[in-house]
């Protein structure tokens, strides 16, 4: 069945340390990849995004993403978290037989930042 | 430029009643689709509009409606109100490019309606 996994529910991470943040999709063929944020009460902010090309994508707010196609993969990176990343992160897949601009998300991954 | 706009932002509902909400999409998007936020089922798409039409639907019930407007405003609508229906309803819009299938959708602050 078609899928987007995030395994983690819920992450806590100190400040200043690393973050990755995993996401993992069930598809035929490679979709269209995305990874956004959600700060309570807000809406969704597009991080970056992956159509094709280099799989290794860089965002906003300092984040990055690598494709990795043999582990069906888009995991969300940042060197060093800030307490201001806390939210909810979403990865999303836009699946290329799903029609027009349909996006299948991930649960989701709460980040929980320590100072 | 303005990002997506809905309205109204808070809204509260009993059973049975219908809701219309509201979706500004960004200048010069034409496309707006439609999801649902639950904390027991995430987030879910409803439906994909453009040019007045809609070209893309999700798995609800037929009391989830939608339309489009010739200015790509949009709304949505849904009648007989349930106790589920309570959730974040977030719009987003996108460029509607000719001949492209997916594109980068930019989403609203969502609207959140409480049925009682």
């Amino acid at each position: 069945a078609q899928s987007v996994t995030q395994p983690d529910i819920h992450i806590t991470v100190s400040e200043g340390a690393s973050l990755e943040l995993r996401c993992n999709y069930s598809y035929g063929a490679t979709p269209y990849l995305f990874w956004y944020v959600q700060s309570p009460g807000q809406g969704l902010q597009l991080l970056l995004k992956y159509f094709s090309g280099d799989t290794l994508v860089q965002g906003i707010k300092g984040f990055e993403a690598e494709f990795k196609r043999s582990q069906s993969s888009f995991n969300l990176r940042k060197p060093s978290v800030h307490w201001s990343d806390a939210a909810e992160y979403f990865c999303a897949v836009g699946p290329i037989s799903g029609g027009y601009n349909k996006l299948i998300f991930g649960a989701g991954t709460r980040l929980a930042v320590h100072p | 430029k303005a990002g997506v706009t809905q309205t109204p932002r808070y809204l509260i509902k009993t059973r049975g009643q219908q809701v219309t909400l509201s979706c500004s999409p960004i200048s010069g998007h034409r496309s707006v689709s439609w999801y649902q936020q639950t904390p027991g089922q995430g987030l879910q798409f409803l439906f994909e509009y453009f040019s007045e039409t809609q070209r893309n639907k999700g798995n609800f019930p037929g009391r989830f409606s939608g339309r489009q407007f010739s200015n790509s405003r949009s709304e949505m609508n849904v009648s007989t109100l349930e106790l589920g229906d309570s959730a974040l309803y977030l719009c987003a819009s996108g460029l509607a490019t000719s001949g492209v299938i997916q594109e980068t959708q930019y989403f609203g602050p969502g609207t959140r309606l409480l049925v009682l």
